[in-house]
């Protein structure tokens, strides 16, 4: 069972609104990582960390900023959010290895006006 | 660089019947392989995982096979159920990269 938790699930803002997207997972895991996905479309890895302090960009471009300072933890800010920003947010994390099953969170909706 | 590919992209059957999914990627230096099942507006859940040195995998209804060497994975799902209407993606976790998912085989069980 996931232990891997997402707020908001759903988010509609407007232009210009700073935001940050909470994800929090109980398992110790050290990698944890922030996937873009449209609706009907692929995933797109936009930030990842290997643990505490360690935050690195992923293959999408994203205006977007994380932050890694506790191992549960590993929030993602919108320091102005734009239209363009609308998509779906999913976190996930896992132990590094070969037994590192990958968990999700059910995802976060965002929409900006 | 590792690709990932999933056919057929869209499946649709009738209740009962036996499938099969298929995964191929293009680096066999991977960790594992990995099933997942995403609903409509929803997060990936995990099916099965596959580490390097397995063969296979299996979970109730689900059967997963890896064949590293050549590159493929599948997905076999039995006695299949209006309930395992869904989107299937298959994903590899590779030395010195991150996961790479591929695009997903979208399943639709009729009743």
């Amino acid at each position: 069972e996931a232990d891997i938790y997402q707020t908001p699930r759903y988010l509609v803002i407007g232009t210009g609104k700073k935001i940050t997207l909470e994800c929090s997972q109980t398992m110790g895991h050290d990698k944890m990582y922030w996937y873009q996905q449209d609706p009907g479309m692929e995933l797109h890895l936009i930030h990842y960390s290997y643990g505490v302090n360690s935050t690195e960009k992923g293959d999408l471009s994203s205006e977007s900023t994380v932050s890694r300072i506790r191992t549960e933890h590993f929030p993602l800010t919108l320091e102005s959010a734009r239209p363009s920003h609308t998509s779906q947010y999913l976190c996930a994390s896992n132990f590094a290895g070969n037994t590192g099953e990958l968990f999700f969170g059910e995802g976060s909706r965002l929409t900006v006006l | 660089k590792q690709e990932v590919t999933q056919i057929p992209a869209a499946l649709s059957v009738p209740e009962g019947e036996n499938l099969v999914l298929n995964c191929s990627f293009t680096d066999s230096a991977i960790y594992n392989l990995q099933w997942f099942r995403q609903d409509p507006g929803k997060g990936l859940t995990s099916l099965l995982l596959i580490q390097s040195s397995q063969r296979e995998q299996t979970s109730g209804r689900l059967n997963a096979s890896l064949d590293k060497s050549s590159g493929r994975s599948t997905l076999y799902i039995a006695a299949s159920q209006p309930g395992d209407s869904a989107t299937y993606l298959c994903a590899v976790d590779n030395y010195g990269q991150n996961f790479v998912f591929g695009p997903g085989t979208r399943l639709s069980v009729l009743p």
